[in-house]
């Protein structure tokens, strides 16, 4: 069965750094990756997936993503924060096969001024 | 598009009562998920269903029931509330690989 796992719960920075949030993903056949993310007091939103092609993935809002195979990651990075990033970003998998969508426990992230 | 719809936001229950959480979407998708959300767990499944009939359990159905009469409703029943259950339900449908969310109900049972 596919799991995640999501390195960190909680990362701070300051606002203008960078930041990348990482993703360790076990699965034994072909895997379509995502990250949600969650502003306070609301749903889950769908940030940027990778299906299938360039494994090199981004978002309209400067976050991207690169699907590893060798390292089994999909770490999410942005060159530069803002305090409207502030959120809990979950990390989500289907196997091939699987009807179910496997989420990580998630990491806070909070951008300070 | 209403996209997924939920209700109620908020509930409070005592130990011992039932309740229904109402799911209904507008997108014609066929697969719908429930999912229960606690502080440092993620999202956990509790049951699916890949279309109208067709349901399945996820990762912690016990407590709970679900079917599915419609292509575009999917309750979820808590029989018999307990303090474990008091958590911020989300359900969501599907189309192909994308998932979209409802906004969540959040249930305290005491």
């Amino acid at each position: 069965a596919q799991s995640v796992t999501q390195l960190d719960s909680q990362v701070p920075v300051f606002e203008e750094a960078p930041v990348e949030l990482r993703c360790n993903y076990s699965s034994s056949v072909s895997v379509y990756l995502f990250w949600y993310v969650q502003y306070p007091n609301q749903g889950l939103q769908l940030l940027l997936k990778y299906l299938s092609g360039s494994t090199l993935v981004e978002s309209i809002n400067g976050f991207e993503a690169e699907f590893n195979k060798s390292q089994t990651s999909f770490h999410l990075r942005k060159p530069s924060v803002h305090i409207s990033d502030t959120a809990e970003y979950f990390c989500a998998v289907y196997a091939g096969g699987s009807e179910k969508l496997v989420f990580g426990k998630g990491t806070k992230l909070t951008v300070n001024p | 598009n209403a996209g997924v719809t939920q209700t109620p936001k908020f509930q409070v229950l005592k130990t011992g009562q039932s309740m229904t959480l109402q799911c209904a979407q507008d997108m014609n998708h066929e697969y719908m998920s429930w999912y229960r959300q606690d502080p440092g767990m993620g999202l956990r499944l509790i049951h699916y269903s890949v279309g109208a009939g067709i349901t399945d359990q996820g990762e912690v159905p016990n407590g709970y029931n679900v079917s599915r009469s419609t292509t575009e409703d999917f309750p979820l029943r808590l029989l018999s509330a307990a303090p474990s259950q008091t958590s911020v339900y989300f359900c969501a449908s599907r189309r192909v690989y994308e998932q979209y969310f409802g906004p969540g109900t959040r249930l305290t049972v005491t």
